[in-house]
């Protein structure tokens, strides 16, 4: 089955500062690989993607994720955090066909200092 | 022109009541899901409709009944509402396996 850790918690950094969340997945086979953003009282937004090709992936508001296959990682990164940027952060497993459901991780919630 | 919505926003009621949520994509996707946020935010999926068929029902209590009238909608009908019920529900939609677009949720908060 498939799973999704995301070990952190919860993690505190200051604007500016870079930022790096961890996602680490269980997966039979190739997976598909997401990161969702959700503020608070808000849906989930969709940062970037990760289906195949290029293992950096570039996504929306300056974020990045590396997939790293020998690592079953797929870390999320920025380099320099906005105050807006504070919010729960999801990353996601899913597949392409059969079982499409994606399967999340319990999350992380990033905290902006001033 | 939301992608993905879902009415209502709040709903708030007594437990033993009956409850409809609805979703409406306009994205032409083929699929459409209901997860479920639990007060520790953990996401779950519950069902997922494939051009109107049913093709995942997670472990859900049988007073949950998604009704897919056609592509573009997905209902979630839940009977005799319980406490536990409480949490907030999102509707999504993908085409095939890709990136699932997401609704703004529905809280709902059973008394």
């Amino acid at each position: 089955a498939q799973s999704v850790t995301q070990p952190d918690i919860h993690i505190t950094v200051s604007e500016g500062a870079s930022l790096e969340l961890r996602c680490n997945y269980s997966y039979g086979a190739t997976p598909y690989l997401f990161w969702y953003v959700q503020s608070p009282g808000q849906g989930l937004q969709l940062l970037l993607k990760y289906f195949s090709g290029d293992t950096l992936v570039q996504g929306i508001k300056g974020f990045e994720a590396e997939f790293k296959r020998s690592q079953s990682s797929f870390n999320l990164r920025k380099p320099s955090v906005h105050w807006s940027d504070a919010a729960e952060y999801f990353c996601a497993v899913g597949a392409a066909t059969g079982r499409r459901a994606l399967t999340f991780g319990s999350g992380t919630r990033l905290q902006v200092q001033p | 022109d939301t992608a993905v919505s879902q009415t209502p926003k709040y709903l708030v009621t007594q437990m033993g009541n009956d409850k409809s949520i609805k979703c409406e994509q306009n994205l032409g996707h083929d699929t459409m899901y209901w997860y479920k946020q639990d007060s520790k935010k953990f996401l779950k999926i519950m069902f997922s409709y494939n051009n109107k068929e049913l093709i995942i029902n997670e472990t859900v209590p049988n007073r949950f009944s998604p009704k897919s009238p056609d592509k573009a909608h997905l209902n979630l009908h839940i009977n005799s509402l319980e406490l536990g019920d409480s949490a907030v529900y999102f509707c999504a939609s993908s085409q095939e396996g890709y990136e699932q677009f997401f609704g703004p949720g529905t809280r709902l908060t059973v008394l």
